[in-house]
């Protein structure tokens, strides 16, 4: 979506190895957010900042970690990836007293 | 938290029919979107609608907050409004989006 774009699109990698995806944003909001996409599990949050060094936990945060050194990147880390971590990663923004949630394209991650 | 239940989670349509989707929440919300996840998985916002009625073309949206549900209308549908629909709020105990599973909608041609 235009405003937020996550990289990369695709990725594959083996398992044990660190991993982590960008979310950059062109729209100054202050909220972001990482989801993730599981076949009968809709999306789910990872993680989520609310501000520069201010982050959170969402409901499925085991295995991951976030770091937001500025307000247009957010990034997220797979320490050692494991094969349940194979999924589709969505970044998302949004503002206070806005019109709602804005989400990227996605990363597809894959591990081997 | 709360819990987002959406009906029917599969439906299928004729080109040109009309259809209802149903959402329903289980706590009062602050926001509440409809998305649509088109067949190359890419989110599409079609509604930032916390409460009233919306249109835009041949989708509308209605949520009755003080009821807890949302329906979201798609007339005379069309081949490309095949995808998976979601609907997703937020409480008005936190600033995060929480899912439904979703409907997926086929239209044949």
């Amino acid at each position: 979506d235009a405003g937020i774009t996550q990289s990369p699109r695709h990725k594959v990698t083996e398992t044990g190895t660190p991993v982590t995806l960008r979310c950059h944003q062109t729209e100054n909001h202050r909220y972001m957010y990482w989801y993730r996409q599981d076949p009968g599990h809709g999306l789910r949050l990872i993680h989520y900042s609310y501000g520069v060094k201010d982050t959170d936990k969402g409901e499925v945060s085991d295995g991951y970690s976030v770091s937001r050194s500025k307000t247009e990147d957010f990034l997220l880390t797979l320490e050692s990836a494991t094969s349940s971590q194979t999924s589709v990663y969505f970044c998302a923004i949004s503002e206070s007293n806005s019109y709602g949630y804005t989400f990227g394209s996605g990363t597809r991650l894959t591990v081997v | 938290g709360i819990q987002v239940e959406q009906s029917p989670p599969d439906l299928i349509l004729q080109e040109g029919a009309n259809s209802t989707l149903r959402c329903n929440f289980s706590d009062s919300v602050n926001n509440l979107q409809w998305f649509h996840q088109n067949p190359w998985g890419q989110l599409i916002n079609l509604f930032y609608i916390p409460s009233g009625t919306k249109q835009n073309g041949r989708l509308s949206a209605t949520t009755v907050a003080t009821e807890r549900y949302s329906l979201l209308y798609i007339s005379s549908s069309q081949t490309t409004d095949s995808g998976v629909y979601f609907c997703a709020v937020e409480p008005g105990s936190a600033r995060q989006l929480t899912f439904g599973s979703g409907t997926q909608l086929t239209v044949l041609p």
